[in-house]
């Protein structure tokens, strides 16, 4: 059975650094798509970042340069690392495997709140 | 700026048929982007209804149906029940990696 728990959400500062946890059962990260999205609070949700099987990753424009997606072969683990942080990247994060060219398993999320 | 648009609201009877629709602002909404739906409901993380189109998730009741009609995406729901009370999604896959979410339609079943 396919399972995806996240971890590492908080509470953290404008301007300041994160880094979201994604351990991964039932598949491993290594051969596998997968992606990150969030949902704002009271919004919808929205696609991050994404990484292909090889390491090629590819991120929504508005955070580019800022966030960077990787994994952990060993710890079978995805990772979202997320500095200079906004208000507006205030949400849940959530971390999903791709099927096709669509999202499959989700976690369960992990909320991110950046303010003063 | 690509915008991936949804109906906000919408209601419908039990027992009833609804089809949501995903359309674009960039033209016509076809195979090629993929549309793939999901529900949500509040404190939940999402659940993939359909994907390419028209392919039914795991466990997802025969109820549910993904199509194109005319220029848009469409998710149809045949014999509405209660617990189909959710937000649904509608996300466009645009190539290189990148997918882009319609904002949700809140439906509910009264």
């Amino acid at each position: 059975e396919v399972q995806l728990v996240e971890s590492g959400g908080g509470l953290v500062q404008p301007g300041g650094s994160l880094r979201l946890s994604c351990a991964a059962s039932g598949f491993t990260v290594s051969g596998s798509y997968m992606s990150w999205l969030r949902q704002a609070p009271g919004k919808g949700l929205e696609w991050v970042s994404f990484i292909y099987n090889n390491g090629t990753t590819c991120y929504t424009d508005s955070v580019k340069g800022r966030f960077t997606v990787s994994r952990d072969n060993s710890k079978n683990t995805l990772f979202l690392q997320m500095n200079s942080l906004r208000a507006e990247d205030t949400a849940v994060y959530y971390c999903a495997t791709n099927r096709g060219y669509a999202f499959d398993q989700w976690g369960q999320g992990t909320l991110v709140t950046v303010s003063s | 700026q690509t915008v991936v648009t949804q109906e906000p609201s919408f209601s419908v009877s039990p027992g009833g048929t609804v089809t949501l629709t995903c359309g674009f602002n960039s033209g016509s909404v076809s195979t090629s982007y993929y549309p793939s739906w999901y529900q949500q409901t509040p404190g939940q993380a999402p659940r993939t209804l359909i994907y390419s189109t028209n392919t039914r998730s795991s466990g997802v009741p025969d109820r549910f149906s993904g199509s194109i009609l005319g220029n848009k995406a469409a998710l149809t729901i045949t014999g509405a029940q209660a617990d189909d009370e959710s937000d649904y999604y509608c996300v466009l896959y645009m190539g290189r990696g990148i997918w882009v979410f319609g904002g949700g339609t809140k439906l509910t079943v009264l």
